[in-house]
């Protein structure tokens, strides 16, 4: 089955500075790929996600870039703010079958 | 997101007890999952359902049973709760119809087995 690794574990950022998270896949019929953050004592949701036909994506300050030939995507936030701090997940699906997250990313934005 | 809720928020038990989570929702979706989410760990699937009549184990299902009720309804159950069961748990749906498999989760019940 599909197994996702995501990394690092933990980040820390200086306001203002970019950041990166980056996944890797197994399951080369994947095909949906969401992220999700989920901020300190609340329900994850969904804040950007990209297809397989698609190699990146872009909504405002945060872009997702995709290399199916290598299996991995990845998350870059710019211009990094206070209200970015939490927790972030990758995911992948096949889009017929369950979804299957990473372990997330603490994400520390430093004043 | 007020279209997915949870019952209960908190729940304190002891080992041994039978414990039901329950989700509803009013967003129509037809595919209903619960998560466990432990620290460090991040979310992991216990069961899913892509309809009524459908229920397939997750990653985690050992200790765990479900049952889905309607449509809009998907239960767990922990038969005899252990203390390795306290975590948060987040119930989510999905539309199979819709723009992928965005998952739309509920507030989640934390519960606590001593």
């Amino acid at each position: 089955g599909e197994n996702v690794e995501q990394h690092p574990s933990t980040l820390s950022v200086q306001e203002g500075d970019s950041a990166v998270i980056k996944c890797t896949y197994s399951d080369s019929a994947s095909n949906y790929f969401p992220w999700y953050k989920q901020e300190l004592g609340k329900r994850p949701q969904l804040i950007i996600d990209i297809r397989s036909n698609v190699g990146e994506k872009k909504d405002q300050r945060i872009a997702v870039t995709l290399n199916k030939t290598a299996k991995h995507f990845s998350l870059h936030i710019t211009e990094t703010q206070p209200e970015d701090s939490a927790v972030y997940f990758c995911a992948a699906s096949r889009g017929d079958d369950k979804i299957i997250f990473g372990k997330g990313t603490r994400l520390h934005i430093l004043p | 997101d007020a279209d997915v809720t949870q019952t209960p928020r908190n729940r304190i038990t002891k080992t041994g007890k039978r414990i039901m989570l329950e989700c509803s929702q009013t967003k129509g979706h037809d595919r209903m999952y619960w998560y466990r989410q432990d620290p460090g760990l991040g979310l992991r699937l216990i069961y899913y359902s892509f309809d009524v009549k459908d229920i397939n184990k997750g990653e985690i299902s050992d200790g765990y049973s479900v049952s889905r009720q309607a449509q809009a309804k998907f239960s767990l159950s922990l038969e005899s709760a252990i203390p390795n069961q306290t975590a948060l748990y987040f119930c989510a749906t999905s539309d199979s119809g819709g723009p992928g498999d965005t998952q739309y989760f509920g507030p989640g019940t934390r519960l606590t087995v001593l």
